[in-house]
């Protein structure tokens, strides 16, 4: 299986600020993901990194507060920005990796980063 | 618009038992659908997978089998064991575009 790095795992973040999440993966990979859990919720699709362009939103996600990059094929940073207490979850990034299954890949996730706006 | 359900949010099983979780599903372009079992504050672990031209696929003590006319997944665990106690997410995708649609969980607890 894939390993998915992220950092920082877990911050306390003041209300107003902005925090950048990294995510690296141990291969190249096509596809990568940022998903975000509220307490008590389910996960929840926020944007798709596509490598050298624009990440594409899911309804709800907008660049402004959640501006993705993905520089690269194993690399990708999620920022939340102007954070509110409403922002207080796991946020997860995870990759597409092929296992040989038709026709789709394995989604592998990594540990998560939990933040906490006060 | 719930695309992925999991209408039992808790289940207890007794050890060495079968744990038996469902999921049902709404969009028909769904074709291939994991399950993930999460700790809290931690990410999501791959479980097993299924891709709809197949109705049952195993892993060891995991097995998923699919009703692709009923819209509906079950992950049988047998036996139980009392480190399978988590949060356990169905997921969907659709024409391999990889991005998932979660159920809501089902926290299993095996008790000894």
């Amino acid at each position: 299986s894939a390993v998915i790095s992220q950092k920082p795992s877990r911050d306390i973040c003041q209300r107003g600020t902005s925090l950048t999440i990294q995510c690296q993966v141990d291969s190249q990979v096509t596809m990568m993901f940022w998903y975000r859990q509220q307490p008590g919720q389910s996960l929840t699709l926020i944007a798709t990194a596509n490598q050298g362009s624009e990440a594409t939103y899911e309804s709800g996600f907008v660049i402004d507060k959640f501006p993705i990059s993905r520089p690269n094929l194993t690399f990708s940073t999620l920022t939340v920005s102007n954070m509110s207490p409403e922002d207080s979850s796991i946020y997860l990034c995870s990759a597409s990796i092929y296992r040989g299954v038709r026709p789709g890949n394995t989604i592998y996730f990594g540990e998560g980063s939990w933040l906490t706006v006060v | 618009d719930q695309q992925v359900k999991q209408n039992s949010p808790s289940l207890s099983v007794q050890e060495g038992r079968i744990s038996i979780l469902n999921c049902d599903y709404t969009n028909s372009m769904f074709d291939y659908f994991l399950w993930y079992k999460k700790y809290p504050a931690e990410g999501p672990t791959f479980l097993i997978s299924i891709s709809s031209i197949k109705d049952k696929n195993e892993d060891g003590r995991f097995t998923v089998f699919l009703n692709k006319s009923a819209k509906h997944l079950s992950l049988h665990i047998v036996p139980s064991q009392p480190g399978d106690s988590a949060v356990y997410f169905c997921a969907a995708s659709a024409g391999g575009a990889q991005k998932l649609v979660f159920g809501q969980g089902t926290r299993l607890t095996i008790n000894p």
